[in-house]
């Protein structure tokens, strides 16, 4: 079975400029998350869905973060405009449940933002 | 906000050697979960922890959750090169919540 999909593996950008990274979940699950990992501050989640509504996003960190999931099997995470500090692994996990169940994560997504 | 703080946050060890790493917290979870991360990679779940006091084994990974379900260890005995990595312990409230990791590095 195909795990949870991640586009682009890496994405090197310049600041100011629109970053669009992709997710397509396991098939089957209801849970989708967004993941930021960075060394100094972890793995942080940024937001997530259940049956592709958003339940939380307090962890997006600020106005220029934006994610839909317009449909069971698509999310993106879109961040406009793209600052340096922005730059860390963006990791995207699916599951059955919001909780008590296993995350399966993606191989996330490596951006620079220089 | 629950906090989960690991220790220690490195450690390199040569193979052979056993290791202990932990995972606490001042806040009480229905679950814990372990993870391994390898370069390059998603984290993955080793195994996930329910009850307090609870003792799991993975082959040469013994898990443990504490009596109070506030905290856990991770003991790996005869450490192989291939247990590298960065392991996160992960507690179970409304969505799961991680602590930063223990990077080990186990060399030949």
């Amino acid at each position: 079975d195909a795990g949870v999909i991640q586009s682009p593996r890496h994405e090197v950008t310049e600041m100011g400029q629109e970053v669009t990274l992709r997710c397509k979940p396991i098939s089957g699950h209801n849970s989708l998350f967004w993941y930021r990992q960075t060394m100094m501050r972890g793995l942080e989640l940024l937001i997530y869905f259940n049956n592709n509504v958003p339940i939380d996003d307090s962890g997006m960190p600020e106005d220029r973060f934006s994610a839909k999931m317009p449909n069971a099997s698509f999310s993106t995470l879109k961040i406009q405009p793209s600052e340096p500090r922005d730059s860390a692994v963006y990791f995207c996990a699916s599951s059955f449940a919001l909780s008590g169940n296993t995350i399966y994560f993606g191989e996330g997504s490596w951006l620079t933002v220089v | 906000t629950q906090l989960l703080e690991q220790s220690p946050q490195f450690l390199s060890i040569q193979e052979g050697e056993n290791l202990t790493v932990y995972c606490n917290s001042s806040s009480v979870f229905s679950s814990l979960q372990w993870y391994r991360q390898e370069p390059g990679e998603g984290p993955v779940l080793l195994v996930t922890v329910v009850t307090g006091g609870e003792v799991k084994k993975l082959k040469r990974l013994t898990f443990q959750f504490g009596d109070a379900r506030k905290d856990s260890s991770l003991h790996i005995t005869a450490a192989q090169p291939g247990d590298t990595g960065l392991y996160l312990c992960a507690g179970a409230g409304s969505t799961l919540t991680f602590g930063k990791g223990t990077m080990l590095l186990v060399s030949p």
